[in-house]
């Protein structure tokens, strides 16, 4: 496999459910994003992991819970969701945080998440 | 902090059209400019980007952007639209200053009318 890998690709839950989102990037990166977009709305960056360290919190609810165990993988676990959540969350990944690292991300195709 | 502009939230052409999607950033230093695409229920792709040499930039899917720094623009053009142009666009910027984080523009949604 190449790229950005996110499973599952869809996804309905409940709001009293626990479910982990996880994306892989077989591109050699060091650091590794999740963002939120929803309808209408510009996109919004969660979370940041650089080798493996999460260097950047944007004020997430605790219902979401990230991990990173190496610099290929992440997850997002979720927990007692609202529907306010349901949208499509996007997983990135870049070469790194700083550097000679131009900024660019590379995507993955998205888990569309359904909270009912 | 450095921004971006992009304006008109929805653009409309018709098939065989020119395509312009218009960029304004903010930087105080020279940025990294960026175009994605994105297709319906799919991930951001890059379409091409601007890292300092070349001012006209050109993409995937015929599309190419010019960087102009005393506009502070880096607008998106394609000579002629296809209907498998419709999608939503994403412009970003980048510098250093910031940890070469991206930040994105609103979007723009294309819709190609026959």
């Amino acid at each position: 496999e190449t790229g950005v890998t996110q499973t599952p690709r869809h996804l309905v839950m409940g709001m009293t459910n626990k479910k982990s989102l996880k994306c892989e990037q077989h591109l050699g990166h060091n650091a590794m994003y999740w963002y939120k977009q929803s309808a209408k709305k510009p996109l919004e960056l969660m979370f940041v992991y650089n080798f493996k360290e999460q260097t950047e919190n944007n004020s997430v609810p605790s219902r979401f819970s990230p991990e990173c165990p190496n610099s290929s993988h992440l997850f997002l676990h979720l927990h007692t969701l609202q529907p306010e959540d349901s949208a499509l969350y996007l997983c990135a990944s870049s070469q790194g945080t700083s550097g000679v690292n131009t900024g660019e991300l590379f995507f993955g195709e998205g888990s569309r998440l359904t909270v009912l | 902090a450095q921004s971006v502009t992009q304006l008109g939230s929805h653009v409309s052409v018709s098939e065989g059209a020119l395509v312009l999607l218009r960029c304004n950033y903010s930087s105080s230093v020279p940025p990294y400019l960026f175009w994605y695409v994105q297709y319906p229920n799919q991930g951001l792709q890059l379409l091409l980007k601007y890292t300092s040499a070349a001012t006209l930039v050109k993409g995937i899917n015929g599309f190419e952007a010019e960087f102009k720094k005393s506009e502070t623009s880096f607008h998106l053009t394609k000579p002629s639209a296809h209907m498998s142009d419709a999608a939503e666009y994403f412009c970003a910027v980048s510098d250093w200053q910031y940890g070469n984080k991206l930040v994105f523009g609103a979007g723009t949604i294309l819709r190609v009318k026959s």
